[in-house]
């Protein structure tokens, strides 16, 4: 089946940048998301890229994707504190119609 | 305006009891989920409806079963509450296409 793979845990320092690593193995996947999740909340969707793109950008965050290696990235320009959060990569399962995830990447950002 | 709500925010129960939540979208999207997400983040679908017609029903207990009353509403209601039902539990909706699913802000479900 779909698996989504991330490291745990990111500290980065006010004013770095952040990135943060996903690995998928459905080849077949057509979207690839970035969620963030803050605490006691719900998944904000940030971003998402199509299968048949390199790169996005969008303001501060940039996604790539390396559609040979199933290896996406999200690039957070500037980290700021508020950008601590638990953020979630995820891969659309075309025959669901159901998005897996990843386990989550806690990005913690120290002043 | 909210474009997924769930009610309630926090459920506290115990064990045996029975419970409902209740998801509502505003947003006019075809398919709607319930998701699980447990003590250490990890996010699993649990269900999904599509214009009223479930379409995803993942490995869950029959003591969960979900109902859509119309394409805006998708509840969720559990028999015979356990420990390990314990775990926050959030509804999304998605339209076609990117299948960008918008989250609700969650229920926190307590057993005890």
């Amino acid at each position: 089946g779909e698996d989504v793979e991330q490291s745990l845990f990111l500290s980065v320092r006010e004013g770095d940048s952040s990135v943060i690593n996903c690995t998928y193995t459905d080849s077949s996947s057509t979207y690839l998301y970035w969620y963030k999740q803050e605490p006691g909340a719900g998944l904000q969707l940030l971003t998402y890229i199509f299968s048949n793109m390199d790169m996005k950008q969008d303001q501060r965050l940039t996604v790539l994707l390396n559609k040979k290696d199933k290896h996406l990235s999200l690039r957070i320009a500037d980290t700021q504190t508020g950008d601590s959060a638990i953020y979630f990569c995820a891969e659309r399962d075309t025959g669901r119609r159901a998005l897996t995830f990843g386990s989550g990447t806690r990005l913690q950002v120290q002043p | 305006d909210t474009a997924v709500s769930q009610t309630p925010k926090y459920l506290v129960t115990q064990m045996g009891n029975d419970k409902s939540i209740k998801c509502e979208q505003n947003l006019g999207h075809d398919t709607m989920y319930w998701y699980k997400q447990d003590s250490k983040k990890f996010l699993k679908i649990m269900f999904s409806y599509n214009n009223k017609e479930l379409i995803i029903n993942e490995t869950v207990p029959n003591r969960f079963s979900p109902k859509s009353p119309d394409k805006a509403h998708l509840n969720l209601h559990i028999n015979s509450l356990e420990l390990g039902d314990s775990a926050v539990y959030f509804c999304a909706a998605a339209s076609g296409g990117t299948y960008e699913q918008y989250f609700g802000p969650g229920t926190r479900l307590t057993v005890t």
